[in-house]
């Protein structure tokens, strides 16, 4: 089954406790984009890859890290999180050529205390 | 930068109605795609519909269709005979460069259908 795979799904941490979310596709994927979704914001691109090893920002990109070191991960670290790094989160994944369309993963709610 | 105004923040109706669904958008880019996402309440992403920017044709498929417009830049989704089950929140969203990868979504409209 193609599927996008979020790891954890909820998540509670205190502020400054270095923590990553996981992401894996198994639809052999060039793109690759975090997405952060906050109430009456939508959604706001974080950053993401074009393929190994290159990343670009997205609109939000201040207290987060990505790599991708793999094809199909693509985590999302949060090395210092502040509280108003609370929000629900998605990993996403396309794929090129004209018929393409995002496909999201789960989501991970965070909360910082 | 991309920009997209889902004006309708909620939008109620009573189940077998149709509804359409605004959404105005801003690009520069020349090739784009436009995407229609739905967020029931369980909170998933659920792709709905694809358009590329160089194709006008609106379409039916099943339920939904759609109005593209490229003049007025707009983008219109319409539920026909709505359920319950469409309760939800929809989003518009242009995706830059001409693919998926950058997408700018709305905020979102809220759906409320009742019986």
């Amino acid at each position: 089954e193609a599927q996008v795979t979020q790891n954890p799904r909820y998540l509670i941490t205190v502020t400054g406790k270095k923590l990553t979310v996981t992401c894996s596709q198994n639809m052999n994927h060039e793109y690759m984009s975090w997405y952060r979704q906050d109430p009456g914001l939508g959604l706001r691109q974080i950053y993401y890859s074009m393929n190994v090893e290159v990343t670009d920002k997205g609109d939000v990109p201040e207290g987060y890290k990505v790599s991708r070191k793999e094809k199909r991960n693509f985590p999302l670290i949060l090395e210092s999180p502040s509280p108003n790094q609370t929000s629900l989160y998605f990993c996403a994944s396309s794929g090129q050529g004209t018929n393409t369309e995002a496909f999201f993963g789960q989501g991970t709610r965070l909360t910082v205390v | 930068a991309q920009k997209v105004t889902q004006a309708q923040t909620e939008i109620s109706v009573v189940e077998k109605e149709d509804v359409t669904l605004d959404c105005v958008y801003e690009t520069r880019d020349t090739t784009y795609y436009l995407f229609w996402y739905k967020q029931p309440p369980s909170g998933e992403l659920v792709f709905l519909i694809r358009r590329n920017s160089f194709d006008e044709q609106n379409e039916i498929s099943g339920r939904y269709s759609w109005n593209f417009q490229k003049s007025t830049s707009s983008f219109n989704f319409t539920i026909t005979a709505s359920q319950v089950v469409d309760s939800a929140v929809y989003f518009c969203a242009p995706g830059a460069t001409g693919t998926a990868s950058k997408l700018t979504f709305g905020t979102g409209t809220r759906l409320q259908v009742t019986l």
